[in-house]
């Protein structure tokens, strides 16, 4: 069954540093999302995105963070200088459409922790 | 503000029995309702969705129901089984964004 891929699995980075998480989305997927989970925390909303825009971001989707297709198969999220409390766990999640009967998959997550 | 309420927080039963995890949300104007299954540094794994037409959805030995005009879904497991140990999260999609409930952590003892 196709599948959600995310690399790395654990990235550790300064205080500072930029770093990309990456995802591959499933296929024949059109919508793309980043969610995140603070340990011990919900599940929270980043942003979606969609024919090579952002169509939702939450308050957390600030100028720090960015998205981005690449290519026809990669779809980064990139933190520009990352702080203390961007360390969690980030999902990359994809979906055939925006239809009720059209669910989310997940990929396993990169745990981020910042030092 | 949408908000999703799981209870209980945690749950602890023996092998075998029949058990049900709930969830609450307060967005009346829901498309869908998914259960997910997360695993101890894991990723989400999804478990059914019931679009907001249908009262019900089965897969195995999971049932997830759903009553929109109570703001109420159920996951109901049947016969339960050790490899059934996890986090169980609901997520209520009202605007093609996931809100979230906080889970509940199931631990089956053998």
């Amino acid at each position: 069954e196709p599948e959600v891929t995310q690399t790395p699995s654990h990235q550790v980075t300064q205080m500072g540093q930029e770093v990309i998480l990456r995802c591959v989305p499933i296929s024949n997927h059109l919508y793309f999302y980043w969610y995140r989970q603070i340990l011990g925390q919900k599940v929270e909303f980043l942003v979606s995105f969609y024919n090579n825009e952002i169509s939702e971001k939450s308050e957390i989707f600030d100028d720090q963070f960015s998205v981005e297709r690449p290519d026809g198969s990669n779809f980064t999220l990139k933190i520009r200088s990352t702080k203390l409390e961007d360390s969690a766990m980030y999902f990359c999640a994809s979906r055939a459409a925006r239809a009720a009967n059209s669910p989310l998959h997940f990929g396993n997550g990169t745990r981020l922790t910042v030092t | 503000k949408q908000e999703v309420t799981q209870i209980p927080a945690a749950l602890s039963v023996p092998e075998g029995e029949n058990l049900v995890l709930n969830c609450s949300f307060t967005d009346s104007a829901i498309y869908n309702l998914q259960w997910f299954r997360q695993d101890p540094g894991k990723g989400l794994t999804s478990l059914l969705l019931i679009q907001s037409s249908q009262r019900e959805q089965t897969s195995g030995r999971l049932n997830a129901s759903l009553d929109k005009s109570s703001g109420r879904s159920t996951l109901y497991i049947a016969a339960s089984q050790p490899g059934d140990s996890a986090t169980y999260l609901c997520a209520e999609d009202s605007n093609y964004q996931l809100i979230w409930g906080a889970g509940t952590k199931l631990i089956i003892k053998p």
